[in-house]
Parts: C-alpha cells; structure tokens; sequence
C-alpha cells in the first residue's frame, strides 16, 4: 500500500516552454500533497504545500506564478513550470499524506532538464 | 529554530560491518521522526518512524532507530550493512503541528566496501 507514482520520469524541454508533472497516490487517498525540488547531492527543499480543494500554499523565496500547483482531486496533484529556464533545471519530488496520517508518501521524482 | 542536523556527510564501511548514522534534530517538543533512503535517481523509501512510545524502532531492511529525548537524537542503525545498502540516507523531522511538513537533514552518503 501507499503507493505514489510521477509522471513523466524525466523530461527534456527548451527554454521557455512549460513542463506539467503529475503526482498520483495510487492506493489512497491524499487530502495533502507536497512538492519538493532537489539539487544533485542535496537535501530536499519544500516548494509548496497542497491540499485538496484549496490553493496551494508556497514556501518563502518559491514563485507561485513560475511553479504552478493544482490539486483537483484527491489522488491527483499537478506542478507545472511554466517558462522553463536552465537554472530551473533539477529533480522534482512529490509526496502524498492521507487524511489523519503523518507519514509522507514520496513518489519516484521527475528529473526535468531545459536546455 | 526547528532544524535537522546530520553530521556525517558521507560514510563508507565494509560489507557486513555495522552501521550507525548520526541525525540530531531541534525542536521544543517531541517531534515525529523519520528515516528515508534515497537511491541514486529515485524518491525516497520510508525506513522507519517514530511517534511515540518504545524508544527503539524497527524498520525494514534489518534497520533499527533510538529517540533519545535527552540528547536529542535519532540515530539509524544497522548490524551487518550489505552491498545494497548503499545509498543516500535522510533524517527527518515532523513536528506534529505543521499539517505533516517535513524538515530534511542534509543527508549522509553510504558507499560499502566489499
């Protein structure tokens, strides 16, 4: 149980267009999902936080117009980069939390690259 | 400030040797506490957890974990390390009143020798 999928893997994309990624809990249901974005042989670092029905909420120093989140529906949570630039380039990670529970679910992660 | 400190940045043993990572966390009242590995490439898989009572947790993969309030720590352990096991190796905290936010340690790196 407590499975949570990414999709796409990895994604190549020129600069300036947009890259969506999907985050999926497979077999339950997520009332909370969280991004994070991490760089080669560092720590994660929380992009947002995102709960269902509602707007997400971003962590101090991320753009909420450049990283936009949408959490429709309780299995689905989606982060798009709009206006990818190089430097937004790095491995993005998603993590689903149940209603009531307090262990985080992290899904494969999302290598994207903008050349 | 609430924080997670790992101190060691990348440890290697020998297979079959056992295995302590250090993780050191900052916070005024018991937190949830957590241990992630990371292959290289991957999202992170949950090792263990700590909510409450019994001190000492089991994990999968042989791995066990102590909360010692008094020193404020949670340091992983593993008796005999095997080739698989390396990886990057997180530390994280919950605090209980963040809606399930968690704070990251830098990590530690394993690499096994043969």
């Amino acid at each position: 149980g407590a499975v949570v999928s990414q999709h796409p893997s990895w994604v190549i994309c020129k600069s300036g267009t947009s890259v969506k990624i999907e985050c999926r809990s497979l077999d339950f249901q997520a009332t909370t999902m969280f991004w994070y974005r991490q760089f080669p042989k560092q720590s994660l670092m929380l992009m947002a936080t995102s709960n269902e029905g509602s707007k997400a909420t971003y962590e101090q120093g991320v753009e909420k117009d450049k990283f936009l989140i949408n959490h429709a529906s309780l299995t689905l949570s989606t982060l798009t980069v709009t206006s990818a630039h190089p430097e937004d380039s790095s491995f993005y990670i998603c993590s689903a939390l149940g209603s009531g529970q307090e262990t985080q679910y992290f899904g494969p992660g999302t290598r994207l690259l903008v050349l | 400030a609430q924080s997670v400190t790992q101190p060691d940045i990348h440890i290697t043993v020998s297979e079959g040797a056992s295995l302590e990572l250090r993780c050191n966390y900052s916070y005024g009242a018991t937190p949830y506490l957590f241990w992630y590995v990371q292959s290289p490439g991957q999202g992170l898989q949950l090792l263990l957890k700590y909510f409450s009572g019994d001190t000492l947790v089991q994990g999968i993969k042989g791995f066990e974990a102590e909360f010692k309030r008094s020193q404020s720590s949670f340091n992983l352990r593993k008796p005999s390390v095997h080739w698989s096991d390396a990886a990057e190796y997180f530390c994280a905290v919950g605090p209980a009143d963040q809606g399930g936010k968690l704070i990251f340690g830098q990590g530690t790196e394993l690499s096994v020798k043969p």
